[in-house]
């Protein structure tokens, strides 16, 4: 069974930091990972989309990377904003009894201060 | 880009009501829908996964018979909470992808359900 796990629970950092938000999965075959963000009371926002065969995707200010083997992601956020503050998700597809699904972490609820 | 609109996005009601959730992809047509559930603070759970003309698979723990869905059009989903009880308060999200396999899944706002 898929698990995802992300690691900081909850992180609080001064305005200009650079941070990294990990995920990790314990069934490594999977289809592709997307890092989500989540304001308080919404919906999500997909930020990167990495697929099986990719290692990393860039948007911005953010960087996704993706080991496979090791059932790893990280999203780093350089020169961190106020405006950065929320909930920040990974999700694995993964296929389970030939249905495809999406497995959520338990989300690092990050907090950027002025 | 690709947008899912959910309504409503709040509803309050009596114990013992059925609450209907719709779920729409506005400029693409979903080949499938998500539904997912999430409790304050926590992750987003998959309740089930809805395909267009065809039942709903849902996951182990849930009922079928409580929470029912309905995917009559690639652009339309529906989520109905059957006799609501307090306990299933909670906020309600569907996603919607149009390829099986690779293409990324958009989120609707979603919806705030409170059940007294």
């Amino acid at each position: 069974k898929q698990e995802v796990t992300q690691i900081p629970a909850a992180l609080s950092v001064p305005e200009g930091e650079n941070l990294v938000l990990n995920c990790s999965f314990t069934d490594s075959a999977i289809y592709n990972l997307q890092w989500f963000r989540q304001d308080p009371g919404k919906g999500l926002t997909s930020l990167l989309l990495i697929q099986s065969s990719q290692r990393e995707q860039t948007s911005g200010r953010l960087n996704a990377s993706l080991d496979k083997s090791s059932g790893r992601s990280t999203l780093y956020i350089a020169a961190s904003q106020p405006g950065d503050s929320a909930t920040y998700l990974c999700a694995v597809k993964s296929v389970t009894s030939g249905t495809y699904k999406y497995i959520f972490g338990t989300g690092t609820r990050l907090k950027v201060l002025a | 880009g690709a947008v899912v609109s959910q309504h409503p996005s709040r509803v309050i009601c009596k114990s013992g009501t059925s609450v209907k959730i719709e779920c729409r992809s506005l400029d693409f047509q979903a080949t499938t829908m998500f539904w997912y559930r999430q409790f304050p603070k926590k992750s987003l759970m998959l309740m089930a996964t809805s395909n267009e003309g065809s039942k709903a698979t849902y996951e182990q723990g849930v009922e079928k018979d409580k929470f029912l869905i309905n995917h009559a059009s690639l652009t339309l989903s529906t989520l109905t909470v059957t006799s609501a009880h307090p306990e299933d308060s909670s906020f309600y999200i569907c996603s919607a992808v149009t390829s099986a396999l690779t293409d990324t899944q958009y989120f609707g706002p979603g919806t705030r359900l409170t059940v007294l």
